[in-house]
């Protein structure tokens, strides 16, 4: 079956520190995969996008890194800030057969930045 | 801003009834994509539309059916509406039609059925 699982859940950490979020996949065959950083109640915001051929992705203080083999990737946030509070959503692509077309959205974690 | 209009940002209806939600992608952009995101099931794909055809097709209820037209706007209609269908459904647009080009979403409508 093809899934996006992330963790942890819910994640809260004082200002200026650092994080990282993890997302594993079972999406076979593989496109690519994103992480969006969505506001509460508003439209999602794509902070990285990898294809399987990437290891690692940089958007100022977002770091994604990707292991194909593992299907494993994660969402490295530096010097968290307030702004940063939100739901960080990691969603995999499929590339062909049953999964063409289709996006898999894991269900988010929740990051509470403190001051 | 997306650049990604969604319309109406809220909408409270009663069950039974039919809503049209309304989505403009952003300029130059050929893919709509609508999502349904409710509070325990995270975001769900439900159908993908690409030049005024369909594309993809994802979780989509039958109740449910979505159109896109000439000038590439797009609706989603919901019928029969249930107190489930209670949640955020957001609209993204993308240039091209594959799955690996970047997708913006809309702010989202907001339904809520009572």
């Amino acid at each position: 079956k093809n899934q996006v699982e992330q963790s942890p859940q819910s994640l809260i950490i004082l200002e200026g520190k650092n994080c990282t979020l993890q997302c594993n996949y079972t999406v076979s065959p593989f496109s690519n995969l994103r992480w969006y950083k969505q506001d509460t109640g508003r439209g999602p915001v794509s902070l990285t996008i990898m294809t399987f051929s990437e290891n690692t992705k940089s958007n100022g203080r977002y770091t994604a890194t990707l292991d194909a083999d593992t299907k494993q990737s994660s969402l490295h946030i530096t010097a968290s800030q307030l702004s940063d509070s939100a739901s960080y959503i990691c969603v995999v692509s499929g590339n062909r057969g049953s999964t063409l077309g289709r996006l898999y959205f894991g269900r988010g974690t929740q990051l509470t930045v403190w001051p | 801003d997306s650049g990604v209009t969604q319309t109406p940002k809220h909408l409270i209806t009663a069950t039974g009834q039919r809503v049209t939600l309304r989505c403009s992608p952003r300029s130059g952009d050929l893919s709509v994509y609508w999502y349904q995101q409710s509070l325990d099931q995270g975001l769900q794909f439900l159908i993908q539309y690409y030049n005024g055809e369909e594309r993809a097709k994802g979780n989509i209820l039958e109740r449910f059916s979505a159109q896109q037209f000439p000038d590439l706007h797009s609706e989603l209609n919901l019928s029969s509406l249930e107190l489930g269908d209670s949640a955020l459904y957001f609209c993204a647009s993308s240039v091209g039609g594959q799955m690996n080009t970047e997708a913006f979403f809309g702010q989202g409508t907001r339904l809520t059925v009572v």
